[in-house]
């Protein structure tokens, strides 16, 4: 099975320190995904990228940002954090041939 | 328009009964459709994939898709309480692109 594993399950940060939160997926998929998930609002995507060293906006990339040195690995960075980015976030992976895509277990991030 | 819309819920049914959960689509190209299942404070699991127009059986769970109307659905039957989660309806925006839009969800509880 694939696997995508995310660094924390739960991280605690203050305003304005620069998070780092990191994906890691064991199957070669060349597309990586970065959401946040909020109540009411579903999954909102923030950024992906399908190959290493590409990356792409999503619908709500402010104040967020993303690197992806080797394919395995899509990070997500936040530059300065706010209490606005407290929320769920689920890294993804999906291989172009394949279906669906596979979801890290998710970081639940609060920023006070 | 939201991209994914889904019947709000939540939706209450007794065991063994059959759930129904509904999801319109707004981009008339989309061409993949998928059903994620998600436990409370999991991440979501992919349960279906649909890509005709038709329905699509696997176990208990049936999809069923209508691309003229934009609409997919999910039919859950002789429900269980291990059913009870949140249903995320997820639509490729566009042929080629592997980019997911995910509706808000519908929370199914199967009563024992």
């Amino acid at each position: 099975d694939v696997k995508v594993t995310q660094s924390s399950r739960y991280l605690v940060k203050r305003t304005g320190e620069k998070v780092f939160l990191e994906c890691v997926q064991d199957m070669d998929h060349e597309n990586m995904f970065w959401y946040r998930q909020d109540p009411g609002l579903g999954l909102r995507l923030i950024y992906f990228s399908y190959d290493v060293k590409m990356k792409e906006k999503g619908d709500i990339p402010e104040g967020y940002s993303v690197s992806r040195e080797k394919k395995e690995r899509f990070s997500l960075i936040l530059e300065s954090a706010s209490t606005n980015q407290t929320s769920m976030y689920l890294c993804a992976s999906y291989r172009t041939d394949n279906y669906g895509y596979t979801f890290g277990s998710g970081t639940r991030l609060t920023v006070v | 328009q939201k991209e994914v819309e889904q019947n709000s819920g939540p939706l209450s049914v007794p065991e063994g009964a059959i759930a129904s959960l509904n999801c319109t689509y707004s981009d008339r190209v989309s061409q993949s459709f998928f059903w994620y299942r998600q436990y409370s404070g999991k991440s979501p699991e992919l349960i279906m994939s649909i890509y005709s127009n038709g329905d699509k059986e696997d176990g208990r769970f049936t999809a069923q898709l209508n691309k003229a109307s934009q609409y997919v659905s999910l039919l859950i039957r002789d429900s269980q309480p291990s059913d009870s989660a949140t249903y995320l309806c997820a639509v490729v925006r566009r042929s080629n692109d592997y980019k997911l839009s995910f509706g808000a969800g519908t929370t199914v509880t199967v009563r024992a």
